[in-house]
């Protein structure tokens, strides 16, 4: 599996792009990079997924570098309800066609009024 | 909308008791995830099971066990529950071609 490793914490002042980065200097050609987060007391929800593609969707965008290495997940206008833990996974797929996940630590986001 | 519910929010239980966590997923999904979260630990996987009578262990197997009788039900059991067993239970289906896994709200043990 390839490892992910994210910043412990990040502020961000409600209203302005929240910006998350990850490193998966280790990922294969065909693996993905997904996005979770968790708010308090809930458990994960899927936010976004990306190959090597840009990608955007109503709760936030994907930049993955050309080299694959890194990503940023991005929280265009980030409100008091984006304060959560953001995980960043890199998704493994076996022969079987399921696909076993494995969650890091992730960055606890904090957004300050 | 895909819903995972879990049998309990909070459960508290002794040293040595038999411990059963029900999952149960209404979208016929063919996977299903047991987690634990720990603080500092994030997320581990116990056990996942791909298909009914299914299953394969994941990181972290010692002490639990699961079964998986029909498809949309998974339970996770601890056969002798230990106090290094207290904590988050998060339970997770996903359906077979879908990138996104759907999470139920937890189950918080507490062993005493």
């Amino acid at each position: 599996d390839a490892k992910t490793t994210q910043p412990p914490s990040m502020d961000c002042a409600e209203g302005r792009a929240a910006n998350l980065p990850c490193n998966h200097s280790t990922i294969s050609g065909n693996e993905y990079v997904y996005w979770y987060r968790q708010i308090h007391s809930q458990g994960p929800q899927y936010i976004i997924h990306g190959l090597k593609n840009n990608e955007t969707n109503e709760m936030a965008s994907l930049i993955i570098t050309e080299d694959r290495k890194s990503s940023t997940l991005i929280l265009p206008h980030a409100t008091l309800r984006d304060t959560a833990v953001y995980y960043c996974i890199v998704r493994v797929s076996n022969s079987g066609g399921y696909q076993k996940v494995t969650f890091g630590t992730g960055t606890k986001l904090q957004v300050i009024p | 909308d895909v819903k995972v519910t879990q049998s309990s929010r909070y459960l508290v239980k002794r040293t040595g008791e038999k411990v059963f966590l029900e999952c149960v997923q209404d979208m016929d999904h063919e996977n299903m995830f047991w987690y634990r979260q720990d603080p500092g630990l994030g997320l581990r996987l116990i056990y996942f099971s791909y298909d009914v009578k299914m299953k394969e262990k994941g990181d972290i197997p010692e002490g639990y066990s699961v079964s998986r009788e029909k498809k949309e039900r998974f339970s996770l059991i601890l056969e002798s529950a230990s106090t290094n067993q207290t904590s988050m239970y998060l339970c997770a289906s996903q359906g077979a071609g879908i990138y996104e896994q759907y999470f139920g709200p937890g189950t918080r043990l507490t062993v005493t």
